[in-house]
């Protein structure tokens, strides 16, 4: 959905660099997440967040962090980046309500190279 | 924490035919069952979901079992049509609790002409 908006879509970067991936959405959900994917492998989650205080650890969450800079930001860190972590990165977002619809919304995504 | 298994990598079916992708989940307190298909170089998109108080679910020439006590769950494509050829996601939560989505490896399914 065009609501979700990744940037850059792709970076190429060197070893050791810090970088930064940015994900806003203007779909007023509480719920972000960043996934990487390789082929493969599927989609991994890095870590989650359920509100601007809430920040959570997925499955791989070494050598990244991230920061919920209001309910509609949510960005990823690679503090020093590694080759391993060339992957294509993805923002979500989900809304459950009352419903508990977890339906993900997913950005367009962010293809990372590390050089 | 939970892990899900998820066969074939790969499958090619004949037009018109079905294909069948089946996943098995670790933790038996997940009780959410998403499935997301991915076209080529697009985002993943929610094609169907089912909820552990249910066995079996459809939508037109797609449906969705359920079997709780062999924790697996399956995704059935009948009749398939060019346009189904993508890689599909399974995926399982525990909704309600951590609600956080783990998703299989992925299945990329061809559509022989």
């Amino acid at each position: 959905d065009a609501d979700v908006t990744q940037t850059p879509r792709n970076r190429i970067t060197k070893t050791g660099k810090r970088i930064m991936l940015e994900c806003s959405q203007t779909k007023g959900h509480d719920r972000m997440y960043w996934y990487r994917q390789d082929p493969g492998l599927g989609l991994r989650l890095i870590y989650y967040s359920f509100d601007v205080k809430d920040i959570n650890k997925g499955e791989i969450s070494d050598g990244y962090s991230v920061s919920r800079q209001a309910q509609a930001k949510f960005s990823l860190s690679l503090e020093s980046a590694i080759p391993n972590q060339t992957a294509l990165y993805f923002c979500a977002t989900s809304d459950p309500g009352q419903g508990g619809n977890e339906k993900l919304f997913f950005g367009s995504g962010t293809q990372l190279s590390v050089l | 924490g939970e892990n899900v298994e998820q066969h074939p990598s790969t499958l090619s079916v004949q037009e018109g035919d079905s294909a069948v992708i089946k996943c098995t989940y670790s933790d038996s307190a997940s009780n959410y069952f998403p499935w997301y298909k991915q076209e080529l170089g697009k985002r993943p998109q929610l094609i169907i979901d089912i909820r552990s108080n249910v066995g079996e679910k459809k939508d037109q020439r797609i449906a969705v079992t359920l079997n709780k006590t062999a924790k697996h769950f399956s995704l059935h494509i009948t009749e398939t049509q060019p346009e189904d050829s993508a890689v599909y996601f399974c995926a399982a939560s525990i909704s309600g609790r951590d609600d956080k989505i783990i998703f299989g490896k992925g299945t990329r399914l061809h559509i022989l002409p």
